[in-house]
């Protein structure tokens, strides 16, 4: 089963911040994070292992409620290096991602 | 610390015509994914494999089949090409140790193109 990802696409201006959601309709053990820019392949950011778990890297960071079977993604003060699309990946025996976040930083 | 390495970077075939697709995985990596990515979704789940045995199958038909070698290295086979199977084939290697999982290492991937 994919999970869902909101929203879709976001659009922001440099140095401001987003949250992008990642729900489950199965229970979740693990949580991945990945970005990736146009023509690239994904980057692997972060990897949620706990209930209640929060991790960071750089400016962003993720926090994962396995009750509610839902991580979001947190991205504060956006550069302009952060443009991408944003997958989360939800592992049970398989890593299955969600169907993307589109993010834009404008200057 | 090497990464993941695919090869050819760009395929163009004939639809009914057999493709094969290489990966070498990361340096320490036992376990090997395949991922097709089409223009604008993302990566969906072929197949894994773990120790040169797959453990794992996503939605797709058999005449996608793969192998595991010793040194962890795989190939991905696609048979009866359909023009649908055009795609970014993804494939990622990762480290099952202890049941403890480790992130993903994706290569650049093979631009398939079935005319």
């Amino acid at each position: 089963q994919q999970p869902v990802q909101s929203p879709q696409a976001v659009i922001l201006r440099e140095g401001e911040d987003a949250v992008i959601n990642c729900s489950s309709s199965k229970a979740l053990y693990s949580v991945h994070w990945y970005r990736q820019k146009h023509g690239e392949a994904p980057v692997f950011l972060m990897i949620l292992l706990k209930g209640g778990e929060q991790k960071g890297h750089d400016k962003i960071s993720a926090s994962f409620n396995e009750k509610k079977q839902q991580s979001s993604l947190y991205l504060t003060a956006s550069q302009l290096s952060y443009s991408g699309t944003y997958f989360c990946g939800t592992v049970r025996g398989k890593l299955i991602f969600g169907q993307g976040t589109e993010l834009s930083v404008k200057p | 610390e090497t990464g993941v390495t695919q090869s050819p970077t760009h395929l163009i075939k004939t639809r009914g015509q057999q493709v094969t697709l290489r990966c070498s995985s990361q340096s320490g990596h036992n376990t090997v994914s395949w991922y097709q990515q089409a223009l604008g979704q993302g990566p969906q789940f072929i197949f894994q494999y773990y120790r040169e045995e797959e453990n794992g199958r996503g939605n797709f038909p058999p005449r996608f089949s793969g192998l595991q070698f010793p040194n962890y290295s795989s190939e991905l086979n696609v048979n009866a090409l359909e023009l649908d199977d055009s795609a970014l084939y993804l494939c990622a290697s990762s480290s099952f140790q202890s049941y403890r999982p480790y992130g993903y290492t994706f290569g650049s991937g093979t631009r398939l193109t079935v005319v």
